[in-house]
């Protein structure tokens, strides 16, 4: 089945540092993919997603490209600040039977230091 | 826009009392929502579809008479707990599907005493 691998935090990064979170996944068909971000306590915002190959999400200084070849979507920051501190989920979409259903990756926590 | 607002945030109750959790699209139609539910430091895990007029479609090991799901109109889906317990303590979230991305809440954190 479908799957999203996501690397494993937690990660602690000084302000201003480049942010890099790993993420790969196996699937079938043409998923589109996203990056979803949780702030403590709260639900999952969309923080950003790309629909086909080559494709480049882009919100709040994020970006991440689906590459197909590598089966990757990394997410990447170049200057992260302390208000980015959060988990971020990697998912993709099982669009198997029409249903949309979202797979997670498990979650890699980003803690900013000022 | 994409707004989907969940409700309560926090329920406190005794273990053997039912629990309704709602949730609702501001600005948009959802045809489709999703439920999961979130364990400490941990992803999440989808435990049913909800279509508007129709039949939950629950995941493989979610009691679908322990977890009751209704989808009434475009904007609203409820999740009632029923006879809840300890174990049923967690962090429930919703999601709204709109323009092929889903939506989520804030979540429910729900304690079991």
């Amino acid at each position: 089945g479908n799957s999203v691998t996501q690397m494993e935090g937690p990660v602690t990064l000084s302000e201003e540092a480049f942010l890099t979170i790993n993420c790969t996944y196996t699937a079938t068909g043409y998923p589109s993919l996203f990056w979803y971000v949780q702030y403590p306590g709260e639900g999952l915002q969309l923080l950003l997603k790309a629909t086909k190959a080559d494709d480049k999400g882009s919100n709040k200084g994020f970006e991440a490209t689906y590459r197909k070849e590598t089966t990757s979507f990394h997410l990447e920051k170049g200057s992260v600040q302390v208000s980015d501190s959060a988990v971020y989920f990697c998912a993709l979409s099982d669009q198997q039977g029409g249903s949309e259903k979202l797979v997670f990756g498990k979650g890699t926590k980003l803690t900013v230091n000022p | 826009g994409a707004v989907v607002s969940q409700h309560p945030s926090w329920v406190i109750c005794k273990s053997g009392t039912s629990v309704k959790i709602e949730c609702r699209s501001l600005d948009f139609q959802a045809t489709t929502m999703f439920w999961y539910r979130q364990f400490p430091k941990q992803s999440l895990m989808l435990m049913a579809t909800s279509n508007e007029g129709s039949k939950a479609t629950y995941e493989q090991g979610v009691e679908k008479d322990k977890f009751l799901i209704n989808h009434a109109s475009l904007t609203l889906s409820t999740l009632t707990v029923t006879s809840a317990h300890p174990e049923d303590s967690s962090f429930y979230i919703c999601s709204a599907l709109g323009g092929r991305a889903q939506h989520f809440g804030d979540g429910t954190r729900l304690s079991i005493l």
